[in-house]
């Protein structure tokens, strides 16, 4: 059983470009949660989203972030006009949630460099 | 929203020694408290979780206690060893609406050879 996919694993991008970042979860998991960590910082929760629906997006900037986690495919995490503070690495973790199972399993990240 | 406070930021102990990071949370409604471990420019990894039905949980040289009272929870390693140095994250979250998980700041985490 493979674990959780993140893609790509380094992302440059310079000012006002677009990141486009895609978490595959788990198999049989289809709760997806995406979390920010800053520089020698903690995990930050950003969004939760289950297929074809956003749950709770209270940890999302209000401009220039959106998710979406489709009936087919991966979730995207999508940055628009990126700025320097958005520098971080970007997890993805899933969960089965099913038989009151709460375990979230985290992808190896997604480190966005901003030039 | 839930604030989840830890401490210490930084913590050395001798090879052998036992090591103990405290976390307190804001909102009682909390009743899910998973511990992660996280190497550097790794995925942190659930090392142990304990639910607010619980006190104490234990899994070989790893314990964390629940005082639901207080709204604090602790992790306990004992007999530690070089490659437990890490940085370890403790959360908590409500997971009847939705699980999403809120961490504190993370304890960095030096066993001395």
């Amino acid at each position: 059983n493979a674990g959780v996919m993140q893609n790509p694993r380094h992302l440059v991008r310079r000012r006002g470009q677009e990141a486009r970042l895609r978490c595959s979860p788990m198999k049989g998991h289809s709760h997806v949660y995406w979390y920010r960590q800053l520089p020698e910082e903690g995990l930050k929760f950003m969004v939760y989203l289950q297929k074809e629906n956003i749950i709770d997006e209270s940890g999302m900037p209000k401009e220039r972030f959106s998710a979406e986690f489709p009936k087919e495919g991966p979730s995207i995490l999508r940055i628009q006009q990126v700025v320097r503070g958005d520098s971080a690495a970007y997890f993805c973790a899933s969960s089965p949630r099913d038989r009151g199972i709460y375990e979230q399993y985290f992808g190896p990240g997604t480190r966005l460099t901003v030039t | 929203g839930e604030n989840v406070e830890q401490h210490p930021s930084t913590l050395s102990v001798q090879e052998g020694d036992s090591a103990v990071i405290k976390c307190t949370y804001s909102d009682s409604a909390s009743n899910y408290f998973p511990w992660y471990k996280q190497e550097l420019g790794k995925r942190p990894q659930l090392i142990i979780d304990i639910r607010s039905n619980v006190g104490e949980k234990k899994d070989q040289r790893i314990a964390v206690t629940l005082n639901k009272t207080a709204k604090h929870f602790s992790l306990h390693i004992t007999e530690t060893q070089p490659e437990d140095s890490a940085v370890y994250f403790c959360a908590a979250s409500i997971r009847e609406t939705g699980n999403q998980f809120y961490f504190g700041t993370g304890t960095s985490l030096t066993v001395i050879p």
